[in-house]
């Protein structure tokens, strides 16, 4: 079964500094990979995605992601952060194809906090 | 894209009673999915809302607590059955865009109960 990890809960960042927040995904052939960021009272919005070509993909609000196979990783990424960043960031990952199609498993999830 | 639209946004209920969550989609989908959110949790899958025939459930979800009408490819709905504080939670639509390969979220009903 698929699985996911985001192995920090809460995260702390000044406001300018960088950010990465890891990811790491069990599955057993090429995974669709996901982030997407929920904001307090907030749905979800998808920040980025992966499901092949380049491994570096950028997303919305200047994200970037790397997948990194020989990893199992999906990481996250910001060169500098803004104050509105601050939110909740959940990382999924969806099958190919089979029974299981447009199914997400979600991992923990990791809540920025940005300091001014 | 999609715009999902979920009512209630939020309610407070009493213990025993149900609650029924509406979804509705801007554009006909194929595929439509519940999932829950628990207070601190991460989001977890319910089940998939098949149109014309019965809901997939995953495991730990069962029909007799969540059942879950399709009755066609824009609409859904979710009840929350015989409800005890435990299922307090955040209930998500969410549908996948085969083209674009894209989960899109509905806004959530928070769902307290007393």
């Amino acid at each position: 079964a698929q699985s996911v990890t985001q192995p920090d809960i809460h995260i702390t960042v000044s406001e300018g500094a960088s950010l990465e927040l890891r990811c790491n995904y069990s599955y057993g052939a090429t995974p669709y990979l996901f982030w997407y960021v929920q904001s307090p009272g907030q749905g979800l919005q998808l920040l980025l995605k992966y499901f092949s070509g380049d491994t570096l993909v950028q997303g919305i609000k200047g994200f970037e992601a790397e997948f990194k196979r020989s990893q199992s990783s999906f990481n996250l990424r910001k060169p500098s952060v803004h104050w509105s960043d601050a939110a909740e960031y959940f990382c999924a990952v969806g099958d190919a194809g089979g029974t299981s199609y447009g199914k997400l498993t979600f991992g923990q999830g990791t809540i920025l906090t940005v300091h001014p | 894209s999609a715009v999902i639209s979920q009512k209630p946004s939020r309610d407070i209920c009493q213990r025993g009673t149900s609650l029924t969550i509406q979804c509705q989609v801007d554009s006909q989908v194929t595929m439509m999915f519940w999932y829950r959110q628990q207070p601190g949790q991460s989001l977890t899958l319910i089940a998939t809302a098949n149109q014309g025939s019965e809901a997939t459930y995953e495991s730990g979800f069962v029909i007799d607590k969540f059942p879950i009408s399709r009755p066609n490819l824009t609409f859904s709905t979710l009840t929350v059955s015989n409800m005890s504080p435990e299922d307090s939670s955040i209930y998500l639509c969410s549908v996948y865009r085969v083209g674009v390969t894209e989960a899109f979220f509905g806004q959530g009903t928070r769902l307290t109960v007393v």
